[in-house]
């Protein structure tokens, strides 16, 4: 079965510290992956994308890392400012369905 | 840029009215989707649409229905509105898939929040 999986469900931390968020799926074949960040009450909206070949894609303090091998990745924060705090949503499209399958977010809290 | 825009951000409705939800893209996208997103279930497809009067059922269809006459516009109708459909609903677009590309971005509206009470 297609999945996404991501892992912590909510986390919380302070203001300046890193945080890693964990994605796992199941689909296959595989396309590409997507991290997405949702602020509270407003659409999804893409970070970094990775296709197959990939392994790291950065986006000023967010670095997404791929491995395909065991189908995991991996979102990176940097020095955590009040405004990272929203919902990260891990989105893993099929090659063959053309079907975007995902994951059910991680919420990340940062306090002051 | 690109913006998809829906109707309303926050909707009210009594059980068994028909709901009608608007979204509208500038980009001249050929792909439209409907979501709903509940805590703990992540973002559910209900309908998407490839083109002018096409539409594909996705996981959850039960309930709902769609309306593409024009290619920017998709609209998600609840024909008889129900408690459990008390959800946040995303539209969002993105350019056709071709074969082996299945990579386009999809651009999401700021959603609905509909209750239905």
């Amino acid at each position: 079965k297609n999945q996404v999986e991501q892992s912590p469900q909510s986390l919380i931390i302070l203001e300046g510290k890193n945080c890693t968020l964990q994605c796992n799926y199941t689909v296959s074949p595989f396309s590409n992956l997507r991290w997405y960040k949702q602020d509270t009450g407003r659409g999804p909206v893409s970070l970094t994308i990775m296709t197959f070949s990939e392994n790291t894609k950065s986006n000023g303090r967010y670095t997404a890392t791929l491995d395909a091998d065991t189908k995991q990745s991996s979102l990176h924060i940097t020095a955590s400012q009040l405004s990272d705090s929203a919902s990260y949503i891990c989105v893993v499209t099929h090659a063959r369905a053309y079907k975007y399958i995902f994951g059910t977010g991680t919420r990340l809290k940062v306090l002051a | 840029d690109v913006k998809v825009t829906q109707s309303s951000r926050y909707l009210v409705k009594r059980t068994g009215e028909k709901v009608f939800l608007e979204c509208v893209q500038d980009m001249d996208h050929e792909n439209m989707f409907w979501y709903r997103q509940d805590p703990g279930l992540g973002l559910r497809l209900i309908y998407f649409s490839y083109d002018v009067k096409m539409k594909e059922k996705g996981d959850i269809p039960e309930g709902y229905s769609v309306s593409r006459e024009k290619k920017e516009r998709f609209s998600l109708i609840l024909e008889s509105a129900s408690t459990n459909q008390t959800s946040m609903y995303l539209c969002a677009s993105s350019l056709l898939w071709t074969s082996g590309r299945a990579s386009y971005e999809q651009y999401f509206g700021p959603g609905t929040r509909l209750t239905v009470t």
